[in-house]
């Protein structure tokens, strides 16, 4: 199976900062990497898909780069309503995997 | 708007049986794939099953082949999953997750997931 690591584990930011979230993957996934947001108690909303395509109605504030094994979530303008997991997951080959989540503290 | 609601969690022993059920809105339930992926306490999300859009073809994490079992009731707009001989290892909340693209699973992400129900295993 395809190992996602994520890092940082936990990220603390003040608002207006800018949020960077790298995910790893144990091998290529070409650009089939989605990145998810859950805050606590709600469901997981889809951010990003194809390593770059914002979902709809996603402010251009969230972005997603990267291709192969190495990718980069980032959030710019961090607001209060930022604090959630952010999860990254490969739906290259199965089974797909997540990553184990990069919390953001504001 | 589009939305999923989970239901039939809940405290059992070990080996026992639930039924998860998720409903789904709109018209076009039965035009796309849907799975169930769960999130054990502390834990990263895992993906559990998926089934075809019409019901005929599924597939299982190792960890469900042969305890779990998938199915749907388009007409009913409904997704299940069947656990049997279940383990303290499948506390979790399982969330039903529905794919973005008609057709296969494949190469496919999730676009709409809904909040979870809780299964707790436990004696």
């Amino acid at each position: 199976d395809i190992v996602l690591t994520q890092s940082p584990a936990t990220l603390s930011l003040s608002p207006g900062g800018s949020a960077t979230l790298s995910c790893r993957a144990s091998q290529t996934v070409s650009s089939y990497l989605a990145w998810y947001q859950q805050k606590p108690g709600q469901a997981p909303r889809l951010l990003v898909y194809g390593a770059s395509s914002r979902a709809t109605g996603i402010p251009d504030r969230f972005s997603g780069s990267g291709s192969g094994t190495d990718f980069t979530f980032t959030i710019s303008r961090v607001e209060p309503e930022d604090i959630a997991v952010y999860h990254c997951q490969q739906y290259a080959t199965p089974p797909y995997t997540f990553g184990q989540g990069t919390k953001l503290e504001i | 708007e589009v939305q999923l609601l989970e239901s039939g969690g809940g405290l059992v022993q070990p080996g026992g049986s639930l039924r998860l059920s998720c409903v789904g809105s709109g018209s076009t339930f039965s035009t796309y794939a849907m799975s169930w992926v769960r999130q054990a306490p502390g834990k990263g999300m895992q993906w559990v099953s998926h089934i075809s859009g019409s019901g005929g073809s599924t597939d299982y994490a190792d960890s469900a082949k042969g305890r779990f079992t998938i199915s749907r009731d388009n007409s009913k707009n409904t997704l299940y999953l069947q656990m049997n001989s279940l383990r303290a290892d499948d506390t979790a909340v399982y969330h039903c997750a529905k794919l973005a693209l008609r057709g296969s699973w494949y190469n496919n992400w999730f676009d709409l997931w809904g909040q979870g129900t809780l299964v707790s295993v436990s004696s």
